[in-house]
């Protein structure tokens, strides 16, 4: 099955400073791709959508100027938390979308702690 | 907006009985999707549902779809273990592409 790879898996950072987490498409190309934030004994809340070349759509709520995504390429997105803070802190996880737009594949998350 | 519930939220059985996990939602769909969730763990994914009385079955777990009563259903045979975690389904909005979650169903099978 198609595989999506998330980097760092864990990260802790200080208040203030910002942390870029990368979500890889394997073998597959994605155009899209979508990241979600999970707080604990919560469910996935989706953030945003992120589309090759263009600009990422923001969930209402999300700010987009402390999410910053970028996909640069049909295999790679990131996810940049700016100027981060405690409650920042979370298990962050990408999917990306197959080209038969049915089927989204989850990477394996991101738990982010921040001090 | 499309709201996905699950009923119930926390489950706690003994090894061996049978219970069904059910999820509602409020949109037409054009697919559902069962995940698992391990502690500490990232999504696997169960079953994808398309169609109205879609039914898929892989090992204690069976998934069906009731799309006129938007309602997909996760049964849990003869319960073990190893099937002890959080159940997630997930519904996406007819024409789109975007997943929407229901709360999880915490299950713990006790021996």
């Amino acid at each position: 099955g198609a595989v999506v790879s998330q980097h760092p898996s864990r990260v802790i950072c200080k208040s203030g400073t910002s942390v870029k987490i990368e979500c890889r498409s394997l073998d597959f190309q994605a155009t899209t791709m979508f990241w979600y934030r999970q707080f604990p004994k919560q469910s996935l809340m989706l953030m945003a959508t992120s589309n090759e070349g263009s600009k990422a759509t923001y969930e209402q709520g999300v700010e987009k100027d402390k999410f910053l995504i970028n996909h640069a390429s049909l295999t790679l997105s990131t996810l940049t938390v700016t100027s981060a803070h405690p409650e920042d802190s979370s298990f962050y996880i990408c999917s990306a979308l197959n080209r038969d737009k049915e089927t989204q594949y989850f990477g394996p998350g991101t738990r982010l702690l921040v001090l | 907006e499309l709201k996905v519930e699950q009923n119930p939220l926390f489950l706690s059985m003994q090894e061996g009985k049978n219970y069904t996990i059910y999820c509602n939602y409020s949109t037409t769909s054009d697919r559902l999707y069962w995940y698992r969730q391990d502690p500490g763990k990232s999504l696997e994914s169960l079953f994808v549902l398309l169609s109205n009385g879609a039914v898929k079955q892989e090992g204690r777990l069976m998934a069906s779809l009731d799309t006129k009563a938007r309602l997909s259903t996760l049964h849990i045979t003869a319960a073990v273990h190893d099937l002890s975690a959080t159940y997630f389904c997930a519904v996406v909005k007819t024409s789109g592409s975007r997943l929407t979650f229901g709360e999880g169903t915490q299950l713990t099978v006790n021996p």
